[in-house]
């Protein structure tokens, strides 16, 4: 089983749906992030948790907002997802006990029409 | 954010080694330095990171100026595996956030 697992893996979606996109992890990793990639370019970060009481802001959040249910689980959400949010969404955890480095899942496609 | 500044692709043949540069010329005294690659259809992983000395792992080497305004991964010998995009990343120290870039896209020729 992949420690990093993100359901749905793809999602197609209308305008105006609320979207929940879920991300679970067996790392035992206290950090969480979302990014979002669009195509042909880098990741860009969308929230970020450093502990389950701890929610911030990155580069891109508004249209979006996240819940960290515990530990191990962090989800996003599109209230009234766009067509501009059709894009490829990764989740990442992370430990404050190492030197940084991020362990990503496979991704979830949401295309919204 | 420190920025950092890679070729958009580059080609390499099997088996043949392959150095991917990057220019972090903004670099400040505790920015880590990060490579990522993202395999098609996958999240990004993990190839390995340093601070100041080069760094050897399973997977690659990094070369770090001595100025640390640029680095290489070196990839000993090329397999088809590893052909991917490669993002340099400098990392701070709070929160293991990485900012990426549009990385190199690399081509392995067989």
């Amino acid at each position: 089983d992949a420690d990093v697992t993100q359901t749905p893996r793809n999602r197609i979606t209308k305008t105006g749906k609320r979207i929940m996109l879920e991300c679970s992890q067996t790392k035992g990793h206290d950090r969480m992030y979302w990014y979002r990639q669009d195509p042909g370019l880098g990741l860009r970060l969308i929230y970020y948790s450093f502990d389950v009481k701890d929610i911030n802001k990155g580069e891109i959040s508004d249209g979006y907002s996240v819940s960290r249910q515990a530990q191990a689980k962090f989800s996003l959400s599109l209230e009234s997802a766009i067509p501009n949010q059709t894009a490829l969404y990764f989740c990442a955890t992370g430990s404050a006990l190492t030197t940084g480095e991020l362990f990503f899942g496979e991704g979830s496609r949401l295309t919204v029409l | 954010d420190a920025k950092t500044t890679q070729p958009n692709s580059m080609e390499s043949n099997e088996e043949e080694p392959v150095h991917l540069p990057c220019n972090h010329s903004t670099i400040s005294g505790t920015d880590y330095i990060h490579w990522y690659r993202q395999l098609p259809s996958q999240g990004p992983e993990y190839v390995i990171h340093g601070l100041t000395s080069n760094v050897n792992n399973r997977m690659a080497s990094l070369a770090i100026a001595e100025d640390r305004k640029s680095s290489t991964l070196i990839l000993h010998r090329a397999t088809l595996r590893d052909a991917a995009v490669y993002y340099c990343i400098l990392r701070g120290n709070a929160g293991n956030m990485l900012t990426f870039g549009g990385g190199t896209r690399l081509m392995v020729k067989p």
